[in-house]
Order: C-alpha cells, then sequence, then structure tokens
C-alpha cells in the first residue's frame, strides 16, 4: 500500500521567487518511482519531473530540482525562477517499478499562485 | 502526437442514471488507466488495462462501475446507477507499456461528471 501527504494546501509567491512544496510518502514497494505533476484550470494533468527511488542523484528539469530524501520518505519540488503559469494544482504521486500493476497514488494536491 | 482524447468534456445526470465515458489512447500505448478525480483531492485509480486485459481493478466499485478494453485501443468507463458521491473528474491516462521501468503516464483532459 501506499499513501502520499502533501501538507501545503494553498501557496502564494511573487513572480520570479522560488518556492518548495512538501511532499511525503509511504510505501511498501522496494522499486518505486516519485512524480510531480502539474494541473492547470483546464484540468489536463501534466508530468513536471520524475525521480527514480533508486538513483540518489536528484532530479532536475530546467527550473524544477526536487530534494529526494530516501530515508526521511521526503520529495520535496522545488521551482526556481517562478512564473505565472506556474500558477496551478501540484501533485505528488508515487507509483512502483517492476512490470506489474503501477498505477500512481497521489497526494490531495498544492494549489501555487504566483503574484504578478 | 495527438494526445489522449476523452469524451465527453462535461455530463451532467440525475442519480441512478447511467452514463459512459470514453477515451482513446495515444496511438501504440498498451497500458491504459481510469483515474477518479473528487473535488479537493487527488485522482485516485480505478483501473488500469494492459492491451485488452485487467492489470488491476482492486478499487473499481464492481457493483456500479464496469469498464472495457475490448480491441486493446479504446476504453470505455460506465456507471450503473450513479450516485452523488460518483461527481467527480474521470481522467484516462495511457503509457507505452506498463512493464518497462522508465514508462510514463501521459493524461486526457478529463470528463466532469456532475450527479444531480
Amino acid at each position: 500500500a501506499q499513501t502520499v501527504t502533501q501538507s501545503q494546501p494553498e501557496m502564494s509567491v511573487q513572480e520570479a521567487e522560488t518556492v518548495t512544496l512538501s511532499c511525503t510518502y509511504d510505501t511498501s514497494e522496494s522499486n518505486y518511482y516519485l512524480f510531480w505533476y502539474k494541473q492547470p484550470p483546464s484540468r489536463q494533468m501534466i508530468l513536471v519531473i520524475r525521480q527514480e527511488a533508486y538513483k540518489q542523484q536528484n532530479a532536475t528539469e530546467n527550473r524544477f530540482s526536487v530534494n529526494f530524501q530516501k530515508a526521511a520518505k521526503s520529495f520535496s519540488l522545488k521551482i526556481s525562477d517562478s512564473q505565472l503559469g506556474d500558477t496551478a494544482m501540484y501533485f505528488c504521486a508515487s507509483g512502483p517499478s517492476g512490470g506489474g500493476a503501477d498505477g500512481l497514488t497521489f497526494g490531495k494536491g498544492t494549489h501555487l499562485i504566483i503574484q504578478p | 502526437e495527438a494526445g489522449v482524447a476523452q469524451s465527453p468534456r462535461y455530463k451532467i445526470i440525475e442519480k441512478r442514471q447511467s452514463v459512459a465515458f470514453w477515451c482513446n489512447p495515444i496511438s501504440g500505448h498498451a497500458t491504459l488507466y481510469w483515474y477518479q478525480q473528487i473535488l479537493g483531492q487527488g485522482p485516485k485509480l480505478l483501473i488500469q488495462f494492459q492491451n485488452n486485459g485487467v492489470v488491476d481493478d482492486s478499487q473499481l466499485p464492481k457493483d456500479r462501475f464496469s469498464a472495457e478494453r475490448l480491441k486493446g485501443v479504446d476504453s470505455t468507463l460506465k456507471i450503473q446507477p450513479a450516485k452523488l458521491e460518483d461527481s467527480a473528474v474521470y481522467l484516462c491516462a495511457s503509457s507505452l507499456d506498463h512493464r518497462f521501468y522508465d514508462n510514463e503516464q501521459f493524461f486526457g483532459p478529463g470528463t466532469r461528471l456532475t450527479v444531480l
């Protein structure tokens, strides 16, 4: 069984600032992935960044990076130089790897608002 | 490359009525997922298909929900009879093949269901 917890229902920062979204998880899987998805008002879920649990190096994608602490089961997302277009719901998710059932378990989300 | 297509985008029905949602995954994607996203929550997996076979339906309320992917391409999710608590966004996602470790799920725009 897997659980994902996002403790920040909403965050607001000024444009160009750096913001960090928190996520903790629990899983019984030995091999798994962690994800951050962005969901704008259009509802389309868009993958922001992905981390393979067996890799120690933190994933980065342009302005987006993660701080993966496996022992603490923590997976935070840092957005640098935030832009107005980053305003959206952000969901942390986990999913098993290994070729079996791999549906994702999502947190409740964090509503991120970038102020001009 | 065309994304995951879903229809309808919106549906309003009375409780105890039936409703069906359609999903066409990205061409060539063998794995298809249906998620339910209740307002204010993250998506929850309902069912996962690999081609025309079910991989995981452990969270599908089988007394009222059914899903099929008869030819291993598009899929239909049905609710019969609908209850008020079924009001949600139903998201379809697809991936190239869930058996590959670096699989990524691509989401459709979702169908918003309102049960009155």
